[in-house]
């Protein structure tokens, strides 16, 4: 099993709706993880962490489900510029592991 | 502020070549990485370090080596280039492995012919 996995899409959703994707991930011992954000031929950028809580950031809601091992990534209200590859990441459990990225999920909005 | 900065951005070998990608950071990292991506796939951990003196290999690093004999640099080198290394590559930093945001360099776009 892959260490961290995604649903590669591509998600193709109208303006306006509500799109949700999943990463699982392997390792339950990972405590810390992100949702990065890649535009097209760009280097990824960080969207937003995921706290064990949750997280939400205006249109974006992150969430962790520890006992099934997935987290989330809920956009509502979505823009056009929403539009990018959006990738999870699983950084090791201990000082000396590295850092894992999901293969993706491409989200295109359209008008 | 200039993060990391990775040179070349641009770079077109010959198989068999060898050349060495630059990555630099100014943000006294502890924790650097190699990844390349390829078209419609995600990112592929190539090699990465903890700190200076430190590296180990990632899922793909095989035709690779690095280094790490300062915090700032990390340099990837290629050894013989093949086609098959055709890709873009980015340098990646963070303060520590975990609960820390990753910076990366703009990328690397290297094709061998």
């Amino acid at each position: 099993r892959k260490e961290v996995e995604q649903d590669p899409g591509p998600f193709n959703v109208p303006e306006g709706a509500t799109v949700a994707f999943n990463c699982t991930y392997s390792n339950s011992a990972s405590q810390s993880f992100f949702w990065y954000r890649q535009d097209c031929r760009k280097e990824p950028k960080l969207l937003m962490s995921v706290y064990s809580s949750g997280n939400e950031d205006g249109r974006f809601t992150a969430q962790l489900n520890r006992a099934s091992q997935y987290i989330s990534l809920l956009i509502r209200d979505s823009k056009l510029s929403d539009s990018a590859t959006y990738l999870c990441v699983v950084p090791g459990y201990s000082s000396a592991s590295k850092i894992i990225f999901g293969s993706g999920t491409r989200l295109s909005i359209r008008p | 502020n200039a993060g990391v900065t990775q040179t070349p951005k641009f770079q077109v070998l010959k198989t068999g070549q060898s050349m060495t990608l630059q990555c630099a950071q100014d943000m006294n990292h502890e924790y650097m990485s190699w990844y390349r991506q390829d078209p419609g796939m995600g990112l592929r951990l190539i090699h990465y370090s903890v700190g200076a003196g430190i590296t180990d290999q990632g899922e793909v690093p095989n035709g690779y080596n690095v280094s790490r004999s300062t915090t700032e640099d990390f340099p990837l080198r290629l050894l013989s280039a093949a086609p098959s290394q055709t890709s873009v590559y980015f340098c990646a930093s963070s303060y520590a492995v975990r609960s820390t945001e990753a910076f990366f360099g703009q990328g690397t776009r290297l094709t061998v012919v």
